[in-house]
């Protein structure tokens, strides 16, 4: 079965210093997203992207945090400068249609675990 | 089935019995709702959906009932199995966008 792949699989990181989150979706897939999961919390919503641009994006996807989709495969996820409150498993997710699609199906991969310290 | 904080409700069943797992949503306009597996280190697994169209669907082992007038979500699995045990989390979309809203989960523990 295809899935999403994610690099690394867990990154430590100085506060303050700069972290690139590397996500491979899948292939036939048009729809991109990250999410977040603060440990023992639930899953939170970042950003979607669509036809090279965000579509959607929530509160905490403020002006440190950008997405790119640098080629036809990777779709990456950038924190300017950490804080130790980014500390998160980091989730990858790519469908091939969006919400109102009937069927539509959101595929998430393994996660990158990133620890500021 | 909601949570607060680091606390998870845990449902406990014995292997081969039948797990009921339930979701409280909020936002009325919701369209659509997933249920997902999270297992310890991993990423959310794609269990089964439903849209608010419908009040129930069927897959392999697993059922989803919905029930739009007070705004609940159950997954059922059959015969519980001791692969079955993880967190499981409800979500709901609305057709208007693109992202899921998820809840706070239920740790599911299957006893062999």
């Amino acid at each position: 079965e295809p899935e999403v792949t994610q690099t690394p699989s867990h990154q430590v990181t100085q506060m303050g210093q700069e972290v690139i989150l590397r996500c491979v979706p899948i292939s036939n897939h048009l729809y991109f997203y990250w999410y977040r999961q603060i440990l023992g919390q639930k899953v939170e919503f970042l950003v979607s992207f669509y036809n090279n641009e965000i579509s959607e994006k929530s509160e905490i996807f403020d002006d440190q945090f950008s997405v790119e989709r640098p080629d036809g495969s990777n779709f990456t996820l950038k924190i300017r400068s950490t804080k130790l409150e980014d500390s998160a498993m980091y989730f990858c997710a790519s469908s091939e249609l969006g919400n109102s699609n009937s069927g539509n199906t959101i595929y998430f991969g393994e996660g990158s675990w990133l620890t500021v310290v | 089935g909601e949570s607060v904080g680091l606390h998870l409700p845990t449902l406990s069943v014995q292997e081969g019995d039948n797990s009921i797992i339930n979701c409280a949503y909020s936002n009325s306009a919701s369209d659509y709702f997933i249920w997902y597996k999270q297992e310890s280190g991993k990423g959310p697994q794609f269990i089964i959906d439903i849209r608010s169209n419908m009040d129930k669907r069927q897959g392999q082992r697993v059922t989803v009932l919905l029930n739009k007038t007070v705004k609940h979500l159950s997954l059922q699995i059959a015969a519980t199995q001791p692969g079955d045990s993880a967190v499981y989390f409800c979500a709901e979309g609305e057709d208007a966008g693109n992202m899921l809203t998820f809840g706070g989960g239920t740790r599911l523990m299957v006893k062999p």
